[in-house]
């Protein structure tokens, strides 16, 4: 099993592009989130998905459009990148065990806009 | 908002010691669980520890929970260099989503 994998694993924009970041899970979580990581900080959390064909705002979802067309995949989207959106990207995903459950992440998408 | 916060923000300690650090938090939780994360690396999960647990081990790491002080800590025992990373923090409070601390950095010195 991969896991939980993330494409791409680094990427410049200029401010004002587009771009997409692709998560994939071969473990049949229901739910998978989105994260970002500034330096000194812990994670928050941008989007999240409870289930296929749904999507939740996060702590900090501005900026960002996620879609979730199939279980296994979890997009997120840039519409217009700005140099605030720098950061370190990370993909998660975790079952819908009653109690909770751990969440498994991937390695990481490091953006630059500039 | 970062509900759970991490202490010490850093720790520096000589192998074979053992590592202690401590998290806080605001509300109530459904579980609380530790993770590592090496330098430029994801987050690997360490210990989940539910709500009516006030005790955890998992190989050299024992975890603790006390729902009346909204508190947790985390022991290495008998460090070695491979444990030094950032230790998370992270709070369940009731719907599955996380809310991480900004994280202890471990300096295990050989």
């Amino acid at each position: 099993n991969a896991g939980v994998t993330q494409t791409p694993k680094f990427r410049v924009l200029k401010t004002g592009q587009s771009m997409t970041l692709l998560c994939a899970q071969d473990m049949n979580h229901e739910y998978m989130y989105w994260y970002r990581q500034d330096p000194g900080m812990g994670l928050r959390l941008i989007h999240y998905s409870v289930g296929e064909g749904t999507t939740a705002k996060g702590e900090v979802p501005d900026g960002y459009n996620v879609s979730r067309l199939k279980k296994q995949n979890f997009l997120l989207g840039l519409e217009s990148a700005a140099p605030s959106q720098t950061s370190v990207y990370f993909c998660a995903s975790s079952s819908e065990r009653e109690g909770g459950d751990e969440q498994y992440f991937g390695p990481g998408t490091r953006l630059t806009v500039t | 908002s970062q509900q759970g916060e991490e202490d010490p923000q850093a720790l520096s300690i000589q192998e074979g010691e053992n590592a202690t650090m401590n998290c806080s938090y605001k509300t109530s939780i459904n579980n609380l669980q530790w993770y590592r994360q090496n330098s430029g690396r994801g987050l690997v999960h360490l210990i989940l520890i539910r709500s009516n647990e006030r005790e955890k081990h998992s190989g050299r790491l024992r975890v603790t929970l006390d729902t009346s002080k909204k508190s947790s800590s985390l022991l290495i025992t008998a460090s070695r260099a491979a444990d030094t990373a950032s230790y998370f923090c992270a709070t369940d409070p009731y719907d599955y989503k996380l809310s991480f601390g900004a994280g202890t950095t471990v300096t295990v010195r050989a």
